[in-house]
């Protein structure tokens, strides 16, 4: 099955600094990419999430990558505010695990006013 | 609008009690999921149902039994259960349960804990 390896595990910038997370896959079937935060006491918010027909998608500060070849995808936050502090997850989706969701270990963002 | 509801936010239980967990969503989803999550970890799939049908079912205790009344509610049964089974339970659903690569929304979750 799938296997998805994200890092880092936590993360502190000061605000306004950019921030990246990076997570890479096993599964080369797999061609469905989100990312969710997570804030204290709440459910996972999907942010924003890339499909494998697409090499780079952005929405305001968020901009995801894929590299298909290399089995990596990327989350980047830029202008960090104290806001954005959350855990974020990866996942991957569409291969071979059929309806499941596959998800990183997590990283903690922490932004530093 | 992308909102799935669960009820109760928080439970305590004994190991001998019975309870349920409720899920809900109007968007005509037809894919709806249970995950459990520990804390600090990601989400864990328990359970999924696809056209009110059960499809997967990831190998969960049978003290956890799941329901899915119609389309736009899901049940979690709990009974006899564990202190390890203390856990925050979320729902989630997506739109085409034959589309592998569906987003899948989640709900707020419900944070349970076993005395």
């Amino acid at each position: 099955g799938e296997n998805v390896e994200q890092h880092p595990s936590t993360l502190s910038v000061q605000e306004g600094d950019s921030a990246v997370i990076k997570c890479t896959y096993s599964d080369s079937a797999s061609n469905y990419f989100p990312w969710y935060k997570q804030e204290l006491g709440k459910g996972p918010q999907l942010i924003i999430d890339i499909r494998s027909n697409v090499g780079e998608k952005k929405d305001q500060r968020i901009a995801v990558t894929l590299n298909k070849t290399a089995k990596h995808f990327s989350l980047h936050i830029t202008e960090t505010q104290p806001e954005d502090s959350a855990v974020y997850f990866c996942a991957a989706a569409g291969g071979t695990s059929y309806g499941k969701l596959t998800f990183g270990q997590g990283t903690i963002l922490t932004v530093h006013p | 609008d992308t909102e799935v509801t669960q009820t109760p936010k928080h439970l305590v239980m004994g190991m001998t009690n019975k309870k349920s967990l409720k899920c809900e969503q109007h968007m005509g989803h037809r894919a709806m999921y249970w995950y459990k999550q520990k804390a600090k970890k990601p989400p864990e799939l328990m359970f999924v149902y696809s056209y009110e049908k059960l499809s997967i079912n990831e190998s969960v205790p049978s003290r956890f039994s799941p329901e899915c009344p119609n389309s736009s509610l899901l049940n979690l049964h709990l009974h006899a259960l564990q202190p390890e089974d203390s856990a925050l339970y979320l729902c989630a659903s997506s739109q085409d349960p034959r589309d592998r690569t569906d987003t899948q929304y989640f709900g707020p979750g419900t944070r349970l804990t076993v005395l």
